[in-house]
């Protein structure tokens, strides 16, 4: 089965540090797709972005850029000069064919990130 | 559009009570999901279908039923609460069962203790 591994449980940095949230993931589909969350304090899910696995350019979208690197299956996230309103619980989560030809979401354990001012 | 909508927003049950977490969405979607969250697990999936009359079982499915008697309405029925399943549930829905190229949409969550 599909997995994900965010190995960093919590990363704390003060603010304008920049700091990267690690994601490795195992898949045996040969096409899919990655996504990042990030979930404030108030609980709700905010999708980020998705790359699809023949896109392998970086994106950068203002503070936050991702790196997919299909070579050591990972999709990293960076957030440039961090806030204080950067601090969340960050899923990464990848998709994965069923059985049934559908495909799910598998998560990440999430990494937690706390900016201090 | 409302997007994915979640009653209650937080519930608490006694062991070996019923009850039913509401989940609504208005975009004509297809696949809806059910996941809970716990702390240091991320999301599972619970329940999942993909159209009206049509739903399976994802990784974490006992304790739960679901059906979907229209597209719009997957709720998620914990016919005798236990203390494990206190979590927080969110649903989720996304046009196309069959890609994950569809932006994922989620409700804002239910959370529940189970005493």
């Amino acid at each position: 089965a599909q997995k994900v591994t965010q190995a960093q449980t919590e990363i704390s940095v003060v603010e304008k540090e920049d700091v990267t949230l690690d994601c490795v993931y195992e898949t045996r589909d040969t096409t899919y797709y990655l996504f990042w969350y990030k979930q404030p304090p108030s609980g709700e899910l905010v999708f980020l972005i998705r790359r699809n696995s023949f896109d392998e350019q970086n994106e950068i979208s203002g503070r936050y850029s991702w790196n997919f690197q299909k070579s050591t299956s990972s999709f990293n996230f960076t957030i440039t000069a961090s806030q204080v309103v950067d601090s969340a619980v960050y899923f990464c989560a990848l998709s994965e064919s069923m059985n049934t030809g559908f495909q799910k979401l598998v998560f990440g354990t999430g990494t937690r990130l706390l900016v201090s001012p | 559009n409302a997007g994915v909508t979640q009653t209650p927003k937080f519930q608490v049950l006694k062991t070996g009570q019923s009850m039913t977490l509401q989940c609504a969405q208005d975009m004509n979607h297809e696949y809806m999901s059910w996941y809970r969250q716990d702390p240091g697990m991320g999301l599972r999936l619970i329940h999942y279908s993909v159209g009206a009359g049509i739903t399976d079982q994802g990784e974490v499915p006992n304790g739960y039923n679901v059906s979907r008697s229209t597209t719009e309405d997957f709720p998620l029925r914990l016919l005798s609460a236990a203390p494990s399943q206190t979590s927080v549930y969110f649903c989720a829905s996304r046009h196309t069962p069959t890609s994950a190229n569809d932006e994922q949409y989620f409700g804002p969550g239910t959370r529940l203790t189970v005493t």
